[in-house]
């Protein structure tokens, strides 16, 4: 198995609503990757989990709050969001150690705030 | 991190080589030069990545200069659906901050 799987693939909330993504790999990886993608841009990166803790944090709004509960899974709970927060969030996994190799993404969920 | 600078845009006829260039003169040493693509709305896809030396595999070559400040992905025989953006990032391939540049938009073409 070497799929991301990312959940929902399309998602709706209002400003006020809470709401969060899922992202779940089975291939061993113990590092995660959270993106955010505008129309026409290249995705940039928001959080990195290393061995299911938070390593690098590109000074996201507070409003974005990743967590990962375990080694297949990371999440991203969404709180009073913005219409401009709208875009494909996109999860990436890799090995941390050993000889390099490519990270995996996936699908992406597409986020509309209303 | 380094950066890579990739040319915007380009155009390939179908069936030809289609040959993306990048530079990342501040490349370090322990950082390998990896190629993805994305192909509208989709996940990037991981190519082919190398260190210093050529790579080849089924999608595509690798050629990285000897003294690893540019390198050059090689699609040998460019179809329609190889229509997508084409990102070069140098990257360590750890849980580190792996980086989109820009990118180069590679329009195949009949």
């Amino acid at each position: 198995d070497t799929e991301v799987t990312q959940t929902p693939k399309h998602l709706v909330m209002g400003m006020t609503n809470k709401k969060s993504l899922k992202c779940e790999q089975h291939m061993g990886h113990r590092a995660m990757y959270w993106y955010k993608q505008k129309a026409k841009k290249p995705p940039e990166l928001m959080f990195v989990y290393s061995y299911e803790k938070l390593s690098i944090n590109e000074s996201v709004p507070s409003r974005f709050s990743p967590e990962c509960p375990n080694s297949s899974l990371l999440n991203l709970h969404l709180h009073a969001l913005q219409p401009e927060d709208s875009a494909l969030y996109l999860c990436a996994s890799s090995y941390k150690s050993g000889t390099p190799t490519e990270a995996f993404f996936g699908q992406g969920t597409r986020l509309t705030v209303v | 991190d380094a950066k890579t600078t990739q040319p915007p845009s380009m155009d390939c006829a179908e069936g030809r080589a289609a040959n993306l260039p990048c530079n990342h003169s501040t490349i370090s040493g322990n950082e390998y030069v990896y190629w993805y693509r994305q192909i509208h709305s989709q996940g990037p896809q991981y190519i082919i990545h190398g260190l210093k030396n050529n790579e080849t595999n089924e999608m595509a070559s690798l050629i990285i200069t000897e003294d690893r400040k540019s390198s050059t992905l090689i699609l040998p025989h460019a179809t329609l659906r190889d229509t997508a953006v084409y990102y070069c990032i140098a990257w360590t391939g750890t849980a580190s901050k792996l980086t989109f540049g820009t990118g180069t938009r590679l329009q195949v073409t009949l």
